[in-house]
């Protein structure tokens, strides 16, 4: 069975670009989450998605958005990137309420 | 929303010695307290995990414990390995929902 995919591997952006970030979770994993990940700050909640809808979001400006297409595969796009917003996004999936989070291997972002 | 704090954030033991690692959460409805390990480059992996309807659970050589009174949670790993050196996240969510990560931990096996 194939992991979670996040693509692509690494990114390097312009200040003031945006960019969109792609991870194809496990095959039959509805929810999908994001979190962004940081030396300083850990690993930040972003948002999940659950079936095309987002569930919960966490706080992050609304520079960070997210969608998830009925595939559950689920993208996230930042816009007017910020030096700050380098770090490494890492997509997560499970399989139900009552199973633990599979991490993709992540989309290491840097923003000159 | 949920809040998870997390200690210590560097963790040394010699090889062979037991590691504990404690967290405490905010959120009184929080019910799911997975731990994740994390070696250097490689992604979050899930080692073990914890319902609220129950107290302790092992696997091999890590356990964890559970507190719901205190709203803590522990992680144990004992006979520790230098393989196990790695930064350790533990987690809480409410139904496997809006999973918060505590700051991490990074631990050091000396051999």
């Amino acid at each position: 069975k194939a992991g979670v995919t996040q693509t692509p591997r690494y990114l390097i952006k312009t200040r003031g670009q945006q960019v969109t970030l792609s991870c194809s979770p496990i095959s039959g994993h509805r929810s999908v989450s994001w979190y962004q990940q940081t030396p300083g700050q850990g690993l930040q909640f972003l948002f999940e998605y659950f079936s095309e809808t987002q569930r919960n979001k966490g706080n992050f400006p609304g520079r960070f958005s997210g969608r998830q297409f009925s595939n559950s595969r689920s993208e996230m796009n930042v816009s007017t990137l910020e030096l700050g917003d380098s770090a490494l996004y890492l997509c997560a999936s499970r399989q139900g309420a009552d199973y633990g989070y599979t991490f993709g291997s992540g989309t290491r972002l840097t923003v000159v | 929303g949920e809040n998870v704090e997390q200690h210590p954030s560097t963790l040394s033991v010699q090889e062979g010695d037991s590691a504990v690692i404690k967290c405490t959460y905010s959120d009184s409805a929080s019910n799911y307290f997975p731990w994740y390990k994390q070696e250097l480059g490689k992604r979050p992996q899930l080692i073990i995990d914890i319902r609220s309807n129950v107290g302790e659970k092992k696997d091999q050589r890590i356990a964890v414990t559970l507190n719901k009174t205190a709203k803590h949670f522990s992680l144990h790993i004992t006979e520790t390995q230098p393989e196990d050196s790695a930064v350790y996240f533990c987690a809480a969510s409410i139904n496997n929902n809006d999973m918060r990560f505590g700051a991490g931990t990074r631990l050091t096996v000396k051999p």
